[in-house]
């Protein structure tokens, strides 16, 4: 069993450029989320989504879109990137929205 | 809205020295979660604590959830090198169903 599995490990975009960051889980749990991680800020949350078929809005949404594909996979897009998104993004799962969460290895991205 | 604050931000201790990190939480917390984030990994589920007061051992670490359930801590005895990374604290409420990140205490262990 892998857990979780983010794709790519690292990407380096020029401003403007859209990318979509793949995340997949074989744990079978509900939620799903994405953080981004930057030095001195913690994990904030981009967005998340509490079961198949919901997404909703975390503390830093603007510039990202998601997609909760199916149980397994929720992927998070980046339409125009810009260097403010240069960061190490966190693909997560639980069980319920407060449940112990389970982090992906991370996409270290960086927008020149 | 809920708000989780972790105190010190960094902390830097002689191998030996103990450690202490604070999470303090602006409601009252259902449960109170403890991560471990190594240099360039990714965070690690370590604890959950649910009961008032209640105190949890790992080893050398223990983990204790405050009377009122908003605040709690981190005490790890004697560090060693390999207890260098960042820890989080998470807390959720029933108000929010969110588990919500404190911003983490970085510890670093000088050998």
């Amino acid at each position: 069993n892998a857990g979780v599995t983010q794709t790519p490990k690292f990407q380096v975009l020029k401003t403007g450029q859209s990318m979509t960051l793949q995340c997949a889980q074989d744990m079978n749990h509900n939620s799903m989320y994405w953080y981004r991680q930057d030095p001195g800020m913690g994990l904030r949350l981009i967005y998340y989504s509490a079961s198949e078929g919901t997404t909703d809005k975390g503390e830093v949404p603007n510039g990202y879109n998601v997609s909760r594909l199916n149980k397994r996979e929720f992927s998070l897009r980046l339409e125009s990137a810009a260097p403010s998104q240069t960061s190490v993004y966190f693909c997560a799962n639980g069980r319920g929205s407060t449940d112990t969460q389970y982090f992906g290895p991370g996409t270290r991205l960086t927008v020149l | 809205g809920q708000q989780v604050m972790q105190i010190p931000q960094y902390q830097h201790v002689q191998e030996g020295e103990d450690f202490t990190t604070y999470c303090n939480s602006s409601t009252t917390l259902s449960n109170i979660q403890w991560y471990k984030q190594r240099p360039g990994g990714h965070p690690v589920f370590l604890i959950q604590l649910v009961k008032s007061g209640e105190v949890k051992k790992q080893k050398r670490l223990t983990f204790q959830f405050g009377e009122a359930k908003k605040n709690s801590s981190l005490h790890i005895t004697a560090t060693q090198t390999t207890d260098v990374g960042t820890y989080f604290c998470a807390g959720s409420s029933g108000n929010t169903g969110k588990l919500i990140f404190g911003q983490g205490t970085t510890l670093q262990v000088k050998p």
